[in-house]
């Protein structure tokens, strides 16, 4: 079975802060996506990455995917209360269509 | 576009009863997800269709679950009977392919489901 664990479980910072929440895995994906989810609402996604080694922006968040494609984080610059949320990574292996989700990093940015 | 609709958004319901959950994907997608989310296992894929068709049910816990897609526009997930471990909320997703930009699965509301 394959596994997508995070970390950490669960952060809380004071807005303005950076942070980095990882994804990890002993398979290779052929790509991994993150979402954001918030209390009452189903996932929506937030970027795709495919390439090893890729780097990807979005704002202040920038995602990056391991060279081994094993792995990813996501790191936020200063951080804002509306990224508040649960941060999910999602994998799928080459020849399936099917996305794994990881475990789920809970963040709570205090004003 | 309206996004996912998905109905009821709450359920509760007691052990035994049957219980059906809907959706109605984004129009002209060709792929429907239906997944599971608990707290201890997280966002599970339970089965998707492509054109109606079902191509992975893998992901189904049981007998006790079943789904169908009579047409593009309309999906059911059935529990019977339902038992207390099934309370988790239960999400239908859409997208257009599964390749690239095409993956992007747009997530309904969910359905929190609560059998006693």
């Amino acid at each position: 079975t394959q596994l997508l664990e995070q970390s950490p479980q669960f952060l809380s910072i004071q807005e303005g802060e950076n942070l980095t929440v990882y994804c990890n895995s002993s398979s290779v994906f052929s790509s991994l996506q993150w979402y954001r989810q918030e209390p009452g609402e189903g996932p929506v996604l937030l970027v795709t990455v495919v390439t090893g080694g890729e780097v990807k922006k979005l704002k202040r968040l920038t995602f990056q995917f391991g060279d081994a494609r094993k792995d990813s984080s996501l790191h936020i610059t200063a951080a804002q209360t509306g990224d508040t949320g649960l941060y999910l990574c999602a994998a799928t292996t080459s020849g399936t269509y099917k996305y794994i989700f990881g475990t789920g990093t809970r963040l709570k940015v205090l004003a | 576009d309206a996004g996912v609709i998905q109905s009821p958004r709450h359920e509760v319901t007691e052990m035994g009863q049957e219980v059906t959950l809907r959706c109605k994907p984004i129009s002209g997608h060709d792929y429907l997800f239906w997944y599971r989310q608990t707290m201890m296992r997280g966002l599970e894929l339970l089965i998707y269709f492509n054109n109606n068709v079902p191509i992975d049910d893998s992901g189904m816990p049981e007998d006790r679950f079943s789904a169908k897609m009579p047409n593009a526009s309309f999906s059911t997930l059935k529990i019977q009977p339902s038992e207390p471990r099934d309370s988790a909320v239960y999400f239908c997703a859409s997208s257009f392919g599964v390749f690239g930009t095409q993956e992007t699965q747009y997530f309904g509301p969910g359905t929190r489901l609560l059998v006693l």
